[in-house]
This record gives C-alpha cells, sequence and structure tokens, in this order.
C-alpha cells in the first residue's frame, strides 16, 4: 500500500495518560498535515510540516500536543496528560506541496478518553 | 467567523434529481479551492479541484466565483452512492495550509 498509512486505527486511553499516534506519508510528498475531526464538524487544522521544518501550528494544539517529523518522512503526534476533550479521529494527509495538488488522508486515528 | 462556511444540509435528495450547494471563503488571498468526499466514519478523498473557469467532472460541476468568495458543487442524474458529506476546501497559497467546511450532506433517496 503505498498510500498515508496510520498507527494505531483505534486508541482508547484513561484522562490524564500520554498518547503518541504515527503516520507514515506517501514517501515522495514533502507536506505533512495533521488535523483533527469530531462528529459533525470538518478536518479542524493542527499543524503542518514542510519536510521536517514545522511551518504552523494551530491554537488548538495546546502546550499538551507536540508533533515531529525528525528526518522529513514519517511523523508522530503526541498528546500529554489526555482529557475527555482530545476525543476525537486524528487524520494525518500528504501533499507535493504545490499550489492545486491534493492531499492524501490516512484513515485517521480515532482517540477515545474515558 | 469561520474561513470557510457551508450549510451543513442535510440536501435530500431524489434518486436521478439534481442538487447543487454553496461554500462562501473569508480570506481573498486564497488561491486552490477543492470539494472533498467524505463517508461517514472514513477520511475525505479528493473529489475535484475547482478552477476559475470553472470544471466537470461526469456528473460533477463545480464554479469559483472570486469575486463574491464562493465556490459551488452541482451534482446531476444523483445517485445512491452520492450520499456522503462533502466539504469545501480552500488554501491560501503554495505554503498554506487547507482549510476545510465543516462539510454539506447529502443524502439520496431511492
Amino acid at each position: 500500500d503505498t498510500g498515508v498509512s496510520q498507527d494505531p486505527r483505534h486508541k482508547i486511553t484513561k484522562r490524564g495518560q500520554n498518547v503518541t499516534f504515527r503516520c507514515d506519508p506517501i514517501s515522495e510528498h514533502n507536506r505533512l498535515y495533521w488535523y483533527r475531526q469530531t462528529l459533525g464538524q470538518g478536518p479542524e487544522f493542527l499543524t503542518y510540516f514542510q519536510n521536517e521544518a514545522q511551518l504552523e501550528k494551530s491554537r488548538l494544539l495546546s502546550d499538551r500536543f507536540s508533533a515531529e517529523r525528525p528526518k522529513g518522512s514519517f511523523s508522530t503526534l503526541e498528546i500529554q496528560r489526555t482529557e475527555q476533550g482530545d476525543s476525537a479521529m486524528y487524520l494525518c494527509a500528504s501533499s507535493l506541496g504545490l499550489t492545486n495538488t491534493e492531499a492524501f488522508f490516512g484513515q485517521g486515528t480515532r482517540l477515545t478518553v474515558v | 467567523r469561520k474561513e470557510v462556511e457551508q450549510d451543513p444540509g442535510p440536501f435530500n435528495v431524489p434518486e436521478g434529481a439534481t442538487v447543487a450547494f454553496n461554500c462562501t471563503y473569508s480570506n481573498s488571498a486564497s488561491q486552490s479551492f477543492f470539494w472533498y468526499r467524505q463517508d461517514c466514519r472514513k477520511e475525505p478523498k479528493l473529489l475535484m479541484s475547482v478552477y476559475s473557469s470553472g470544471n466537470e467532472d461526469g456528473r460533477f460541476t463545480a464554479q469559483l466565483n472570486r469575486a463574491s468568495q464562493y465556490i459551488s458543487l452541482l451534482i446531476r442524474d444523483s445517485k445512491l452512492s452520492d450520499s456522503a458529506t462533502y466539504l469545501c476546501v480552500v488554501k491560501t497559497d503554495s505554503w498554506g495550509k487547507l482549510q476545510f467546511g465543516a462539510g454539506t450532506q447529502v443524502v439520496v433517496t431511492p
């Protein structure tokens, strides 16, 4: 499979625990995005990378959230001290980063904080 | 005000009918526009890009009105399989992020 892959697909965690998600983009894509989506809403932008550089972070990304893309390939999104409000689908997408080029999404990681 | 706004619907459409809906965006510097389709509990997938002159892809027609800052999508001869949420996506420039609307739900009924 040469698409965007995310791991795990589902995660159930207790409030206060830390979780980490992984995204493997399409290999030649230099742009990588993280989004969060809750029921009935469109994907909300969290952050994105151009190669290994994190170019922008949303105000949604509190200090409990951190994302990395250390070698410009895969990326991780960590949430520390999870809260029930963090329950959502976390989507990763990658693209070539050029105008008018589409972004391809992974199947997402569904996080449930209990 | 959200950067990208859509009518959430649902638009209930008889099979074979035509349905159209719009999306408005707030940033006049936006350069790239897309419609994505999202099925229930699945990831968004590109339906079509939207070009200034308007473009068609089979039964789907997209239009862009830069002066009024809106994008439209029209679906002709609706099929049951067209039932989904349609996400309007705007990108400011090649360095910019993708901004999504909340989606318009379309339900095609037999």
